[in-house]
Parts: structure tokens; C-alpha cells; sequence
């Protein structure tokens, strides 16, 4: 059964840094891209970035380009969410999710999700 | 891509059916609009992609439709387990973005 489990999320003031990781268990991990998604306490949900399995390509959300770097580790069969700069209004829940391949029918959304991660940012 | 939701909260009761709209401020292709189901606490769900098809394990009372910039997804008759925030998401390719509703809360 495809699983991801987030950890790495807490308590930074604003201007410090964080970062996230996922542990994927399941499925051929380095085949599919992968992402992450936040939401705020409330509120509906927001991508934040995207990158390809071989790591090649890498996608960001306008109100975090520049301050995240998504990476993975294949070997690992890990993500990660390098957050810097981190404000007040990047506190929310940090979801990863997998991303189906261009030829599945389902392509074009997120179809498994981890549980979460939340990241406080306050002073 | 903005996408407005609506209702923002439907009140219902077990047995009578849901209808939800996502309405796209630009047309989206029919691949690119999916639904998903998140319940209290809970991670989303994909419930629906390419606008009408039911993800595994979604059960038949779920069904969408749409094309265009109008998409609607129904439940046809509520269980208890499906009281929950719905979201409607779409793609664009250039620059590469996935766009959320803001999500119909379905509450009894």
C-alpha cells in the first residue's frame, strides 16, 4: 500500500528556516513526480511546489519561489521542503502528495496524500 | 485560474442529494478539473479526475460532470460519512500551477 509520512514541522520565528521531509513507502518512488501542498488553520488548500522524478525539473508557487528548494533523495526514497525566509503567513499544514504519471488517466492531480505536518511561524 | 465554489456550506441530511459547483474564470480542460473529499482532521482525498471519473474505492453515489469553465459534482443520496469539505482542483500548464476552489463545506 502506497504511504507518505511527513515530519519536521514546528515552531520558527519569522525569518528562520525549516525543512520538511516525507518518507515514501509503497510504490516505485523515483518513477513518479511529487509535491507539496499547504493549508493554512481554516482555510482551503494551496500548492506550493512540484519536481519530477529524476529531480530534473522543479516547480514553485509565486508566494514561495526563492525561499523553498524541493529536493528529493531516490535512494532514500525521500522529499524534502527547504523553507527559508519563512513568515507569518507560511504557517499552515504541509501536506506531500504523489503525483500520477503523464500517461495514467488520473494525471494532473495528487492521488496519494501523507497526514500532514504543521508549521508554526510566529514571534 | 480562479475557482469559485459554491454553496460555501450546504446543509443536508442523510438520504437527500448534494450538488456542488466549481465555476472557472477560464475554460479548463476536461483532464485538468478533479474533486477532492477532505473530512475533519483528515488529509484530501482524491475523489474524482478528469472531471467525471470516480477515483478507486469512490463509491457510485459520487458523480461529476462538466466542461468548459462550469463542473458540478453530486452525491445522490448523503451517507453519513460523506458530511465534509469538498474541493475542486485545476491545472495549467504554463506556467505550471494547480489552482484549489475554496471548498463547499457539506455539513448535516
Amino acid at each position: 500500500e502506497a504511504q507518505l509520512v511527513e515530519s519536521g514541522g514546528g515552531w520558527v520565528q519569522p525569518g528562520g528556516s525549516l525543512r520538511l521531509s516525507c518518507a515514501a513507502s509503497g510504490f516505485p518512488f523515483n518513477n513518479y513526480a511529487m509535491t507539496w501542498v499547504r493549508q493554512a488553520a481554516g482555510k482551503g488548500l494551496e500548492w506550493v511546489s512540484e519536481i519530477s522524478g529524476s529531480s530534473g525539473t522543479l516547480y514553485y508557487a509565486d508566494s514561495v519561489d526563492g525561499r523553498f528548494t524541493i529536493s528529493r533523495d531516490n535512494s532514500k526514497n525521500m522529499l524534502y521542503l527547504q523553507m527559508n525566509g519563512l513568515r507569518v503567513d507560511d504557517t499552515a499544514v504541509y501536506y506531500c502528495a504523489k503525483v500520477p504519471n503523464y500517461y495514467e488517466s488520473n494525471r494532473l492531480t495528487f492521488d496519494i496524500w501523507g497526514q500532514g505536518t504543521m508549521v508554526t511561524v510566529s514571534s | 485560474i480562479v475557482l469559485p465554489q459554491s454553496p460555501v456550506t450546504l446543509s443536508l441530511s442523510p438520504g437527500e442529494r448534494a450538488t456542488l459547483s466549481c465555476r472557472a474564470s477560464q475554460s479548463v480542460g476536461f483532464t485538468s478539473l478533479a474533486w477532492y473529499q477532505q473530512k475533519s482532521g483528515q488529509a484530501p482525498r482524491l475523489l474524482i479526475y478528469g472531471a467525471s471519473t470516480r477515483a478507486t474505492g469512490v463509491p457510485d453515489r459520487f458523480s461529476a460532470s462538466g466542461s468548459g469553465t462550469d463542473f458540478t459534482l453530486s452525491i445522490s443520496r448523503l451517507e453519513p460519512e460523506d458530511f465534509a469539505v469538498y474541493y475542486c482542483q485545476q491545472y495549467r500548464s504554463s506556467p505550471k500551477m494547480y489552482t484549489f476552489g475554496q471548498g463547499t463545506k457539506l455539513e448535516i
